[in-house]
């Protein structure tokens, strides 16, 4: 099984700000690979897919970037909206896997 | 408008039994495989189990196989999913997801509000 690794754990970030997070696979996934939202009480919601294309509706701040190996999510400005729990998953290897999630938090 | 809506979730003993079900509306069910997947209360995610869209193929996690049955009615666009032989470890809330492409990608667009499954004595 394929572990996906994120970091930071918790990510301090003041409104406004830019926010990269990290995923790392421990063999490639090529670019199959997507970001998860996950705001308390709420169920995850697709953010990105292939690593790097937006799910329907999610606005442009979000990017994700990466192939192989390393991945980023970056959130351009932090909208009080967007604190929340991201997880990355791959799913280029059986069984599908998920990381441990970052948690975005207002600094 | 895509819907998922689990049910089934309660308190169990361990070497307990428990089925669950998602009914599902807003797309065309039968073209699409489906998934469980499981949250520990404030923990990470778990993918647990798949269904091709016939329900001809099937797939599980380590952690549940031999264990846990996943199956479909398409007649009904519902989804099950039957526990037995349940652990203290079992304990989680339990997601219906729908898989994001008709061609099966194992990435999920939509899920469900989640059923919670709780195994204790």
């Amino acid at each position: 099984e394929i572990v996906m690794t994120q970091s930071p754990a918790t990510l301090s970030v003041s409104p406004g700000e830019r926010a990269t997070l990290s995923c790392r696979a421990s063999q490639s996934v090529s670019s199959n690979l997507a970001w998860y939202q996950q705001k308390p009480g709420q169920v995850p919601r697709l953010l990105i897919y292939g690593a790097s294309t937006r799910a329907t509706g999610i606005p442009a701040r979000f990017s994700g970037s990466g192939s192989g190996i390393e991945f980023t999510l970056t959130i351009s400005s932090l909208q009080s909206e967007d604190f929340a729990i991201y997880y990355c998953q791959q799913y280029n290897n059986w069984p599908p896997s998920f990381g441990q999630g970052t948690k975005v938090e207002i600094k | 408008e895509v819907q998922l809506v689990e049910s089934g979730g309660v308190v169990v003993q361990p070497g307990g039994s428990l089925r669950l079900a998602c009914a599902a509306s807003g797309f065309i069910f039968d073209d699409y495989t489906m998934h469980w997947v499981r949250q520990i209360p404030g923990k990470g995610l778990e993918w647990v189990s798949l269904i091709s869209w016939d329900g001809g193929s099937t797939y599980y996690a380590d952690s549940v196989k031999g264990r846990f049955t996943i199956s479909r009615d398409n007649s009904k666009n519902s989804l099950y999913l039957q526990m037995n032989s349940l652990r203290t470890e079992d304990t989680a809330f339990y997601y219906c997801a729908k898989d994001s492409q008709q061609l099966a990608t194992y990435y999920f667009d939509y899920w469900g509000q989640g059923t919670l499954v709780t195994v204790s004595s």
